[in-house]
């Protein structure tokens, strides 16, 4: 079955750390995109990427970089210039249209 | 820009019927959409309304758009406790970068 994998699930990141969260599809989507929600928030774009080898940053980039090397692959990396990086990240693909996202079932990082 | 705003709560009691309401800012040609959030995972598209379009019934599903006041409603009939989730709104321009801008989320509580 075709769909987006996400993992960790959970990730623990150590002060000063950079961490990468992996996402993975095989629906042959050209877009992807990475979230951030915090508790009764909604969601924050941080990075997207509509080809492969191009991404722009979204509303949040600063902290975090991608890289988009491959159509099926387009993984965060939050880096420790990101002062609070607590939250649950999703990871969002779609076709070259306006049908709306799929999206993976998210990686909850915790600072420790 | 683009803004989305929705309550942030309904409780209902088992069998009634949901609605969940949704206004948004913009005046274009736009998609709007609906996606389902259960707890720690991603969101589900659930379905999608073009601004042409007055109404869209899938299921229990019924996706009301009234354009003249920039108001979209979810009406789930016979609601259920599977159906307790975070529901949110989304808007994209079409033609656009077709990145969507998301409401908050409508916490659904059903009581049985």
């Amino acid at each position: 079955d075709g769909g987006i994998t996400q993992s960790p699930k959970y990730l623990f990141r150590k002060e000063g750390q950079n961490v990468t969260l992996s996402c993975e599809q095989n629906l042959n989507h050209d877009a992807m995109y990475w979230y951030r929600q915090d508790p009764g928030q909604g969601l924050r774009l941080i990075y997207y990427s509509q080809i492969v080898n191009d991404f722009q940053k979204g509303d949040i980039a600063e902290g975090y970089s991608v890289s988009r090397e491959k159509k099926e692959s387009f993984p965060l990396t939050v880096t420790s210039a990101q002062k609070n990086p607590t939250a649950f990240y999703l990871c969002a693909s779609q076709t070259d249209s306006n049908y709306g996202y799929t999206f993976g079932s998210g990686t909850r990082l915790t600072v420790v | 820009g683009e803004d989305v705003e929705q309550s942030l709560f309904l409780s209902v009691r088992e069998g009634d019927s949901s609605v969940i309401n949704c206004t948004y800012t913009d005046s274009s040609s736009t998609y709007l959409y609906w996606y389902k959030q259960e707890p720690g995972a991603g969101l589900q598209l659930l379905t999608y309304i073009f601004s042409n379009m007055d109404m869209k019934q899938d299921q229990r599903l019924t996706v009301l758009l009234n354009k003249k006041d920039k108001h979209l409603s979810l009406r789930i009939a016979d609601t259920q406790t599977g159906d307790s989730a975070i529901y949110f709104c989304a808007e994209a321009l079409s033609g656009g970068s077709y990145i969507p801008t998301f409401g908050r989320g409508t916490s659904l509580i059903v009581h049985p």
